[in-house]
């Protein structure tokens, strides 16, 4: 069956890179997904990558993908504290078939 | 713009009482929509999804319910909470490829 590991916990200082890791085990993933939750609240769509594609880059988000070990990588560049928050993985084959999701990596940001 | 609302934002109810929590899906037709649980622990569980009015799929036999009355409406149900149904419920909706868009989420407190 599916499965997505995520360590549980990162710790960076402020203007530092974070970087957050994740594996899967389904190789029929097509999309993957990070996806970040603020204290009390719902989880807020980060980016996502097709799996035919190795690298990802949005503004301060890069996602690396390497579909040979099944990994997928989140970086963050100059962490501020408002990156505070749990950061989930997920996993889909797509066509609306089920999104797996890690158990989340709560990063904590020091000033 | 499409937009999806889920309510009450925390609830406290009594072992034994029912439940019903309710979620709309604005700006869009004939929506994929979810019923996850989020435990302490961080990790999701997908309880339910819907493909079409009247349409349930349960992911996890338990004590819980869901109907799909209207095309963007999904509500979640029970008859008789348990100690056990306490968590943190977010209704979701799909769209391809970016994922799921989450509702604000639902704190339960049985006690």
């Amino acid at each position: 069956g599916e499965d997505v590991e995520q360590s549980l916990f990162l710790s960076v200082r402020e203007g530092d890179s974070s970087v957050i890791n994740c594996t899967y085990t389904d190789s029929s993933s097509t999309y993957l997904y990070w996806y970040k939750q603020e204290p009390g609240a719902g989880l807020q769509l980060l980016t996502y990558i097709f799996s035919n594609m190795d690298m990802k880059q949005d503004q301060r988000l890069t996602v690396l993908l390497n579909k040979k070990d099944k990994h997928l990588s989140l970086r963050i560049a100059d962490t501020q504290t408002g990156d505070s928050a749990i950061y989930f993985c997920a996993e889909s084959p797509g066509g609306y078939q089920k999104v797996t999701f890690g158990t989340g990596t709560k990063l904590q940001v020091i000033p | 713009s499409q937009t999806i609302h889920q309510w009450p934002a925390t609830l406290v109810q009594p072992v034994g009482s029912p439940l019903s929590l309710e979620c709309t899906v604005e700006g869009t037709s004939n929506p994929n929509l979810y019923w996850y649980r989020q435990a302490a622990g961080r990790g999701l569980q997908l309880l339910f999804y819907s493909v079409g009015i009247g349409q349930i799929s349960s992911e996890v036999p338990q004590n819980l319910s869901a109907s799909r009355p209207q095309d963007r409406q999904f509500i979640l149900s029970s008859k008789k909470l348990l100690l056990s149904d306490s968590g943190f419920y977010l209704c979701a909706w799909r769209q391809e490829p970016g994922g799921y868009t989450f509702g604000s989420g639902t704190r339960l407190t049985v006690v």
